[in-house]
């Protein structure tokens, strides 16, 4: 059974950082295409970012209001995502959500994980 | 960045019911469409790809159709089960991935 479990969030103050990550399990991370999308509260879904699986580079690409302040990681031997935070804003607030088109090597997502919510604040 | 309305924002309807709601790209984007549902406090599921492909397990009562600019997602016969909110997403990488507003389905 694929499962996606997200961890991490927390209250964090605006500049702070924060590592969210998402425990994969049966499958692979190294070959699918893992996307974040997160949800600000009582709002619609928004793309954040994806990373493509090993046979198509490894392309990251990013949505542009969190570009040059997150980045996405995968650690292949945990079979595990990351999604490192940086430089936070209040806008950042949102549950996140860890996903993945599993063997559709598409920019739709097929699997999600429950979520783990990032509160920015001081 | 391409940019996605959904059409109408909000939908009052019966069990039973035909339902069809409107997705709108603000250029074209082929058939890379998805549409999704999300009931309060759950992530969302998977309904459509690709504009009209059923994923594996949902009801046959789904439907999606379209291409270029304009798609739609029907509910033939509305179940208790599917009022929730429903949001269609193009999926073409190239052209940023969006989302739509989304379109909630209510008694």
């Amino acid at each position: 059974e694929v499962q996606l479990v997200e961890s991490g969030g927390g209250l964090v103050m605006p500049g702070g950082s924060l590592r969210l990550s998402c425990a994969a399990s049966g499958f692979t991370v190294t070959n699918a295409w893992m996307t974040w999308v997160r949800q600000a509260p009582g709002k619609g879904l928004e793309w954040v970012g994806r990373i493509k699986g090993k046979t198509d580079d490894e392309t990251i690409d990013y949505a542009a209001p969190v570009k040059g302040r997150f980045t996405i990681l995968r650690d292949d031997s945990k079979n595990t995502l990351f999604l490192q935070l940086n430089s936070l804003k209040s806008e950042d607030t949102a549950v996140y959500f860890c996903t993945t088109g599993l063997d559709m090597r598409e920019d739709f997502s097929r699997s999600w994980g429950q979520g783990t919510l990032v509160t920015v604040s001081s | 960045d391409i940019q996605m309305t959904q059409s109408p924002s909000t939908l009052s309807a019966s069990v039973g019911d035909r339902v069809t709601i409107t997705c709108r790209a603000s250029q074209s984007i082929g058939t890379w469409l998805a549409w999704y549902q999300q009931k309060p406090g759950k992530a969302p599921k998977l309904l459509i790809y690709q504009a009209s492909s059923l994923e594996s397990g949902v009801p046959s009562r789904f439907s999606g159709s379209g291409s270029g600019t304009e798609f739609t997602l029907t509910i033939s016969s509305l179940q208790p089960d599917d009022f929730a909110t429903y949001y269609c997403q193009q999926f073409n990488s190239h052209l940023g991935v969006t989302f739509g507003p989304g379109t909630k389905v209510e008694i």
